[in-house]
């Protein structure tokens, strides 16, 4: 089993530019979490997907934040425009259906200049 | 929503010495809670769970506790060693499955 899948790994970009983080889930698994970490904030669920529907998006920062599952194994997480403070790191996690632990993919670093 | 407090947030002890993290949360519906150790510039793992219906779980040095009475869970490593040193992360799960973390421990073990 490969494990969660993330890219890009690393990604630094200017304030202003699009970025589109990707994961792809264990498969079998059925509900898929976006997470970012920052020193300050720690660790941060934006949102969760069950069965690619959108339960629960209450902890996106803002607009300028948006979350896609289309099929059950790939998601996108998007900022348009990025901003130096959205520099952190994103993890992608997912889970078995029935189950609760959360497995976690290797995360996006992203510096926005 | 769910709080989930954790202390210290950072911890140094010396080799083969026990380490404890505690954790309280608010949420009384809350019925698993799973440790995770994040190693520098590595995802988190999870190391151990417990479920509300136990009180207690071992897992070699590793061992967790839960009063659900005081809402308060700790992580317990005995005969620690220095690959133990990393971030610890308590959280807690309630009916919606979603994890609400802790805002972490630096454990060091000092060799």
């Amino acid at each position: 089993d490969a494990g969660v899948i993330q890219s890009p790994r690393h990604e630094v970009t200017e304030m202003g530019q699009e970025v589109t983080l990707r994961c792809k889930p264990i498969s079998g698994h059925n509900s898929l979490f976006w997470y970012r970490q920052t020193m300050m904030r720690g660790l941060e669920l934006l949102i969760y997907f069950n069965n690619n529907v959108p339960i629960d998006d209450s902890g996106m920062p803002e607009d300028r934040f948006s979350a896609k599952m289309p099929n059950a194994s790939f998601s996108t997480l998007k900022i348009q425009p990025s901003e130096p403070r959205d520099s952190a790191v994103y993890f992608c996690a997912s889970t078995l259906r029935g189950q609760e632990t959360q497995y976690f993919g290797p995360g996006t670093r992203l510096l926005v200049l | 929503g769910e709080n989930v407090e954790q202390h210290p947030s950072t911890l140094s002890v010396q080799e083969g010495d026990s380490a404890v993290i505690k954790c309280t949360y608010s949420d009384s519906a809350s019925n698993y809670f799973p440790w995770y150790k994040q190693e520098l510039g590595k995802r988190p793992q999870l190391i151990i769970d417990i479920r509300s219906n136990v009180g207690e779980k071992k897992d070699q040095r590793i061992a967790v506790t839960l009063n659900k009475t005081a809402k308060h869970f700790s992580l317990h490593i005995t005969e620690t060693q220095p690959e133990d040193s990393a971030v610890y992360f308590c959280s807690s799960s309630g009916s919606a499955r979603q994890l609400t973390f802790g805002s972490g421990t630096q454990l060091t073990v000092l060799p």
